[in-house]
């Protein structure tokens, strides 16, 4: 596609339960990033992937939090077990590649809510 | 570590221009952006500039590139209600080019007045 499709724009999870949430990058893109809005608008990095490797995990909670990008599948993003601090909005990018120009093009995000 | 700083709140009148400031701190940062978020909505970048680079004009924005200060502005010209939103400078370090993550300052809102 065109633009990066996160899915769902919206998701409600009680505290303890399982969240997960998917990207489609740009088709042709080899570079998925994940990045998470918290309150006071700031954004923490999470992970990058190159295709379906692993490329920056610097970001990830040791706990919890998981990530993948499989071939012919969306990427997903899952917390297991969510906490209250876990609301946040998290977006998705995506990049062409190492070589060419920098953009990151970003996805309308999805809004977790734990409650 | 990168930190990027901007203030948090910028109030113009229609047709005015507005500036916007950020300062980084990572002295290898080579790319340096300016995204735009609007209410519920996705970034938008809005145009980036290198480090060898000074100034970047593109439309009604110009990108103005202190390095040996470390401070980066963005100049909207005539700006319009429609560029009311959050603004985000954000830096990536060299030698990763696009695969980098990007660092993010903490937003300014522009608020446009009639």
């Amino acid at each position: 596609g065109e633009e990066v499709a996160q899915t769902p724009k919206h998701l409600v999870r009680g505290e303890g339960q399982k969240a997960k949430l998917y990207c489609a990058p740009i088709k042709g893109h080899s570079y998925v990033f994940w990045y998470q809005q918290v309150l006071k608008n700031e954004f923490k990095f999470l992970i990058s992937f190159q295709n379906e490797n692993v490329f920056d995990e610097t970001g990830m909670p040791k706990e919890r939090f998981s990530a993948k990008c499989l071939p012919n599948s969306p990427c997903s993003l899952e917390i297991q077990a969510t906490k209250l601090e876990d609301s946040a909005v998290y977006f998705c990018a995506s990049s062409q590649s190492r070589v060419r120009s920098t953009e990151a093009f970003f996805g309308q995000g999805t809004r977790l809510t734990v409650v | 570590g990168e930190d990027v700083e901007q203030s948090l709140f910028l109030s113009v009148r229609e047709g005015d221009s507005s500036v916007i400031n950020c300062t980084y701190t990572d002295s290898s940062s080579t790319y340096l952006y300016w995204y735009k978020q609007e209410p519920g909505a996705g970034l938008q970048l809005l145009t980036y500039i290198f480090s060898n680079m000074d100034m970047k004009q593109d439309q009604r924005l110009t990108v103005l590139l202190n390095k040996k200060d470390k401070h980066l502005s963005l100049r909207i010209a005539d700006t319009q209600t429609g560029d009311s939103a959050i603004y985000f400078c954000a830096e990536s370090p060299t030698n990763t080019g696009t695969a980098s993550k990007l660092t993010f300052g903490t937003g300014t809102r522009l608020q446009v007045t009639l």
